[in-house]
């Protein structure tokens, strides 16, 4: 069965380094995602991304998070100078056309 | 946004049937009601959805209420793999395209 894969499953970084989360979505899928949950709290949206562009953000994906679809199979996350609040699990997620979101393993990144 | 009220955990033994319900009063009349459920150490998972009528799956059956305002997942034969955090999460609605997911219910299953 198809699935969401993401690289590494898990991230240490220095405070202030850029890092880069990296996806493989489901490959005939459409929508894009990613979302993030801090330890012991809820799954939090960050952004959607269709046809090549955002379709959607929430307010913790600032200036400092940007995605990018740079080939046809990977999908991938920047955060461009981590702070010690970015630690959590990053989840990645695509979708076809229905309404099912399929979910990624996730990349827990530390920020030390 | 949508605001969906679901029991902090729920217990089940094996082997016996799961309700778990999910309060959503001010859903808008074009928001499905999604479920998705959260194994320990993995990503959420999707398990089903529906609008106004009850649906089944492989995975459980959602009962709508016939107001919308609230939903039940019906897990036929829960087993220990069925431990997970259920979330009821319909979406924000206005066309937005991600989850709102809340802290969901614990599902503990008891052999």
């Amino acid at each position: 069965e198809p699935e969401v894969t993401q690289t590494p499953s898990h991230q240490v970084t220095q405070m202030g380094q850029e890092v880069i989360l990296r996806c493989v979505p489901i490959s005939n899928h459409l929508y894009f995602y990613w979302y993030r949950q801090i330890l012991g709290q809820k799954v939090e949206f960050l952004v959607s991304f269709y046809n090549n562009e955002i379709s959607e953000k929430s307010e913790i994906f600032d200036d400092q998070f940007s995605v990018e679809r740079p080939d046809g199979s990977n999908f991938t996350l920047k955060i461009r100078s981590t702070k010690l609040e970015d630690s959590a699990m990053y989840f990645c997620a695509s979708r076809l056309d229905g309404y099912e979101q399929y979910f990624g393993p996730g990349t827990r990144l530390t920020v030390t | 946004d949508a605001k969906t009220t679901q029991p902090n955990s729920m217990e089940s033994n094996e082997e016996e049937p799961v309700h778990l319900p999910c309060n959503h009063s001010t859903i808008s009349g074009t928001d499905y009601i999604h479920w998705y459920r959260q194994l320990p150490s993995q990503g959420p998972e999707y398990v089903i959805h529906g609008l106004t009528s009850n649906v089944n799956n492989r995975m459980a059956s959602l009962a709508i209420a016939e107001d919308r305002k609230s939903s039940t997942l019906i897990l036929h034969r829960a087993t220990l793999r069925d431990a997970a955090v259920y979330y009821c999460n319909p979406p924000s609605g206005g066309g937005a395209d991600g989850l709102t997911f809340g802290k969901g219910t614990h599902l503990i299953i008891q052999p």
